[in-house]
């Protein structure tokens, strides 16, 4: 299986902060990297697809990059409804595998 | 529009089993994948199979094989997720979300179905 590693696992940022997440992959998945966001209680939401696709309805501050084993999620300037916990896929190949998260939280 | 409804929340006793549908509407259901994700509390997602609805094939996560079951009704477009002799381990929240090939993302999901195993 491909074992996903993000980093960091938690961060605390103030609203206009920009923040960075990162994801490696334990083997090369080209672009087949997915973005989710989830907040308490509530279901995963699909942010960006193949590294670096904006899901319809995503603002524009969310974008994301890299190929091969590593990967970056960049929110330009966080907003208060952005505060979440943020999980990196590989669809590359069975199973599916996620990352452990990044919580996101207020500074 | 297009959604993924599941049943209601579940108490179950070690050693018993449940089953989880997961209703489609606003889409072609034979189109899509379904995957089915558990979140153990205070824990990450973890991927547990997926099942395509228009051909029945499915596949399985090696720890949950032999374990769980997942099959469709295309007269009713819903999909089940069957999990047999339930532990306390397998107190999560269990989504089906849907995915278009098994490359992209998943991009809609279930609001989520609660189980909690104790005695």
């Amino acid at each position: 299986d491909i074992q996903m590693t993000q980093s960091p696992s938690s961060l605390s940022a103030s609203v206009g902060d920009r923040v960075t997440i990162t994801c490696r992959a334990s083997q090369s998945i080209s672009r087949y990297l997915n973005w989710y966001q989830q907040k308490p209680g509530k279901a995963p939401k699909l942010l960006i697809y193949a590294a670096s696709t904006l899901q319809s309805g995503v603002p524009s501050r969310f974008s994301g990059s890299g190929s091969g084993t590593d990967f970056t999620l960049t929110i330009s300037s966080l907003q208060p409804e952005d505060f979440a916990t943020y999980y990196c896929q590989q669809s590359h190949s069975t199973p599916p595998t996620f990352g452990g998260g990044t919580k996101v939280e207020i500074k | 529009q297009v959604q993924l409804v599941q049943s209601g929340a579940e108490v179950k006793n070690p050693g018993a089993s449940v089953k989880v549908s997961c209703k489609a509407s606003g889409y072609t259901f034979t189109g899509y994948y379904i995957h089915w994700v558990r979140q153990a509390p205070g824990q990450g997602l973890e991927w547990m199979a997926w099942i395509n609805p228009n051909s029945g094939d499915t596949n399985y996560a090696q720890k949950f094989q032999g374990g769980v079951t997942v099959t469709r009704d295309t007269s009713i477009i819903t999909a089940y997720m069957d999990l047999t002799r339930l532990r306390s381990d397998d107190t999560a929240v269990y989504y089906c979300a849907r995915g278009s090939s098994l490359y992209d993302g998943m991009d809609v999901w279930g609001q989520g179905t609660t189980v909690t195993v104790s005695s």
